[in-house]
């Protein structure tokens, strides 16, 4: 158990939908990462927050947002869902902003019908 | 470019020892890690090396680090069916590339 909590763990949608996807990262964390896992792209870096601020972004699409809490929980924001964001969405966290080691929640599978 | 290449699969008998091999391109990257994850879950983080080091061993894991070739691999002592799973490595720029994952499966 990395610590790291999402939820929920499966998600199904329709297209066209909007979907939040929520993470807790582990004790004393501050910053969280989202990472999307699908077949054909593998596992790509979406976005990162620390302490509340955006710290780097990736391959984000613009119909994806997301946002830390004061309480350093984040969510991720899905919409107008297409049936290619089906894939698994991991959230990680990580003590500091920079390059150390992070640790990865169990992720939430969503499928967009 | 930011790509981090291993090989798709790798089949081992169960004893033996696996090595699953990864190729980066940043030369600025300060760590580079594994990962594993198992059908069905998250990834774990199995262990990481500081790119000033050339070697790291834990247990039934080690690390080589080859910085001239960008090159790194793990070693799997005495293999299990247990570490059959997806193995991951990642280079650490700014921001975390995953290579696009080895799946090791151990044969009896």
């Amino acid at each position: 158990d990395s610590g790291v909590t999402q939820t929920p763990k499966h998600l199904i949608t329709a297209t066209g939908q909007r979907v939040t996807l929520r993470c807790s990262p582990r004790s004393g964390d501050l910053s969280v990462y989202w990472y999307q896992q699908s077949l054909d792209q593998g596992l790509q870096f979406l976005i990162q927050y620390y302490n509340g601020e955006e710290r780097a972004k990736g391959n984000i699409l613009e119909r994806f947002s997301a946002q830390q809490f004061p309480d350093l929980h984040s969510e991720l924001n899905l919409s107008s869902l297409e049936l290619g964001d089906s894939a698994l969405y991991f959230c990680a966290s990580s003590n500091w902003e920079g390059r150390e080691t992070q640790y990865f929640g169990p992720g939430t599978r969503l499928l967009v019908l | 470019g930011e790509d981090v290449e291993q090989s798709l699969f790798l089949s081992v008998r169960e004893g033996d020892s696996s090595v699953i091999n990864c190729t980066y391109t940043d030369s600025s990257s300060t760590y580079l890690y594994w990962y594993k994850q198992e059908p069905g879950a998250g990834l774990q983080l199995l262990t990481y090396i500081f790119s000033n080091m050339d070697m790291k061993q834990d247990q039934r894991l080690t690390v080589l680090l080859n910085k001239k070739d960008k090159h790194l691999s793990l070693r799997i002592a005495d293999t299990q069916t247990g570490d059959s799973a997806i193995y991951f490595c990642a280079e650490a720029t700014d921001k975390l590339i995953f290579g696009t994952g080895t799946r090791l499966q151990v044969f009896p």
